[in-house]
């Protein structure tokens, strides 16, 4: 299996901080790569995937960027309603999906 | 809007069975792959299974595989997973996931959570 590592696991941050969270795969994944927001109680949201491609509806400070094994996703300027969990997912091998072990933005 | 209502959800013995349904709505359900993905208490997002828009091509996460079982029924727009042999590690909040392109989830449902405990 593809492993995913998130770094880092917490971080905090205030409103209007550029917000950077890494995700490494253990192999590479070419730019088969999506981010999720998740709130407790809450389905999960897809932002990007393809890497870097915004999903429709989501605002334009989020982005992400990278390729084979090293991503970023990065939140230009947090907004209060950004304060959640967010995961990576590989789906390179699509027979074997696998996730990163989330990063929570709390509020500093 | 889409809409993916997960039910079946409660408490279970180690070694007994659950069945989950996932209610889809909105959108052309027999054209689309399905997942399911947990999420332990306090841990992250891990993939169940998968079923292709078909029903041909099934796929499991090796901790399920040969105690679980995905199907569709397409006449109702409902996703299941079928779940024996229970144990306290299965224990989590059950989500099932639309297929947007290849094996990535546009639409999710809020889950239901399964607690597996004597």
């Amino acid at each position: 299996d593809i492993q995913m590592t998130q770094s880092p696991s917490t971080l905090s941050a205030s409103v209007g901080d550029r917000v950077t969270i890494t995700c490494r795969a253990s192999q590479s994944t070419s730019s088969w790569l999506a981010w999720y927001q998740h709130k407790p109680g809450k389905a999960p949201k897809l932002l990007i995937y393809k890497a870097s491609s915004l999903e429709s509806g989501v605002p334009s400070r989020f982005s992400g960027s990278g390729s084979g094994t090293e991503f970023t996703l990065t939140i230009s300027s947090l907004q209060p309603d950004d304060f959640a969990t967010y995961y990576c997912q590989q789906y390179k091998n699509y027979s074997r999906l696998t996730f990163g072990g989330g990063t929570k933005v709390e509020i500093k | 809007q889409v809409h993916l209502v997960e039910s079946g959800g409660g408490v279970v013995q180690p070694g007994g069975s659950l069945r989950l349904s996932c209610a889809a709505s909105a959108f052309t359900f027999s054209s689309y792959g399905m997942h399911w993905v947990r999420q332990a208490p306090g841990k992250g997002l891990e993939w169940v299974a998968f079923i292709r828009y078909d029903g041909s091509i099934k796929y499991y996460a090796d901790f399920v595989k040969g105690r679980f079982t995905i199907s569709r029924d397409d006449s109702k727009n409902t996703l299941y997973l079928q779940m024996n042999s229970l144990r306290a590690e299965d224990t989590a909040v059950y989500y099932c996931a639309k297929e947007k392109g290849v094996s990535f989830f546009d639409f999710w449902g809020q889950g239901t959570l399964v607690t597996v405990s004597s």
